[in-house]
């Protein structure tokens, strides 16, 4: 039962490169989303999706990129890294029993120098 | 500006005992709050959740309570053990139809629970 899973765990980029991270569920949950932690803000909200082909922007969308071709899949873009985007990021996919609940990832930790 | 606020950045609490997080909140419209709870290196887990209609739920050792004229509730933990030392985020969900409605987090309280 792998739930939501986050690919790749770590990554240090430089700045200007750019990278993709993943994310794939197995619940058959139409709505996902990526946050951003960082010390001291808590979890804030990046992009979100409620189904295949749509996407919206949350709190915090500058400097990233979203798709969402189908319902597993919901890939995170930055195409053009800037240290500001040093962060621990969380995909998340939410369920239908409880009101706002949310299932996330173990996290992937961005490094940008 | 700040709609869901965890004032302590940090809570110590023995072993056996309640631990109480507090969590304020600044709009109304927020329609049900959840406690989610975090171990280094890992992903937030739900916890607990609370309609905004109710003024307490309970779940084992873990109780929400609601006062909405204060806009406060609170995450009573009762024993405390050592396996619950972790992050708790408060959150809160406004609710947009559609599917869209987002959840709103705090900064996260770390309870860490002596020997």
């Amino acid at each position: 039962n792998a739930g939501v899973t986050q690919t790749p765990k770590f990554q240090v980029l430089k700045t200007g490169q750019s990278m993709t991270l993943q994310c794939a569920q197995d619940m058959n949950h139409e709505y996902m989303s990526w946050y951003r932690q960082d010390p001291g803000m808590g979890l804030r909200l990046i992009h979100y999706s409620v189904g295949a082909g749509i996407t919206d922007q949350g709190e915090v969308p500058n400097g990233y990129n979203v798709s969402r071709s189908t319902t597993e899949d919901f890939p995170l873009r930055l195409l053009s890294a800037a240290p500001s985007q040093t962060s621990v990021y969380f995909c998340a996919s939410r369920g239908d029993l409880v009101p706002g609940e949310l299932f996330f990832g173990e996290g992937s930790r961005l490094t940008v120098l | 500006d700040q709609q869901v606020k965890q004032n302590s950045p940090s809570l110590s609490v023995q072993e056996g005992r309640i631990s109480i997080l507090n969590c304020d909140y600044t709009n109304s419209m927020f329609d049900y709050f959840l406690w989610y709870k975090k171990y280094p290196a890992e992903g937030p887990t739900f916890l607990i959740s609370i309609s905004s209609i109710k003024d307490k739920n309970e779940d084992g050792r873990f109780t929400v309570f609601l006062n909405k004229s204060a806009k406060h509730l609170s995450l009573h933990i009762v024993p405390s053990q050592p396996g619950d030392s972790a992050v708790y985020f408060c959150a809160a969900r406004t609710y947009s139809g559609g599917g869209a409605d987002g959840l709103t987090f705090g900064k996260g309280t770390h309870l860490i629970i002596q020997p």
